[in-house]
């Protein structure tokens, strides 16, 4: 069965601090790729996504997260962060035909003003 | 479009009281899901729908149950209320295109 890993649970940046969070996959195959964020109190919006194609893809906010197909990774990025980035945020995995996603755990995102 | 919906958006429970969590959604979207999200635990399956008249149970079904008589109508019953089922439940819709899943704001539920 797929796993989804999220190695870093809590994270906490400066404002303008660039930003990597890391996603691991199990089960290779067709996937489609997925970055959700949480704002405190909300529900999960979708950041960005991957079908094919260029594995570069970029989001909302000026997120984007790169696939690297050979070490089953799917890491999110952000340059610049903002305060306003205070979230959870999640990775999420579909195998093509299969019509459930497998989430990571989470990776809550503290930004210091 | 409204998207995915769900009611009602707070709820206090007693230990074995019974309640519904509604959710709908107005996207003709065939697949369904309920998903609970525990602190530090990320999402886990309850239950998902395929369709009309189709259920099945995803990660951790015990002590839940679903029904799914319409398109857009995908509700969960939980029976006998319990201390350990005090979380916040999401529910997700999609398509099979893409798996890409449109989830509602959140039931957050508390059994004392």
């Amino acid at each position: 069965a797929q796993s989804v890993s999220q190695h870093n649970h809590h994270v906490i940046l400066s404002e303008a601090a660039s930003l990597e969070l890391g996603c691991n996959y199990s089960y290779g195959g067709t996937v489609n790729l997925f970055w959700y964020v949480q704002y405190p109190g909300q529900h999960l919006q979708l950041l960005l996504k991957y079908f094919s194609g260029d594995p570069l893809v970029k989001g909302i906010k000026g997120f984007e997260a790169e696939f690297i197909k050979s070490k089953f990774s799917f890491n999110l990025r952000k340059p610049s962060v903002q305060w306003s980035d205070t979230a959870e945020y999640f990775c999420a995995v579909g195998n093509f035909g299969n019509e459930k996603l497998t989430f990571g755990t989470g990776t809550r995102l503290t930004i210091i003003p | 479009n409204a998207g995915v919906t769900q009611t009602p958006k707070f709820r206090i429970l007693k230990i074995g009281q019974s309640m519904t969590l509604q959710c709908a959604q107005d996207m003709n979207h065939n697949y369904m899901y309920w998903y609970r999200q525990d602190p530090g635990m990320g999402l886990k399956l309850i239950y998902y729908s395929v369709g009309a008249g189709i259920t099945d149970k995803g990660e951790v079904p015990n002590g839940y149950n679903v029904s799914r008589s319409t398109t857009e109508d995908f509700p969960l019953r939980l029976e006998l209320a319990a201390p350990s089922q005090t979380s916040v439940y999401f529910c997700a819709s999609s398509t099979l295109l893409n798996n890409e899943q449109f989830f509602g704001p959140g039931t957050r539920l508390t059994v004392l």
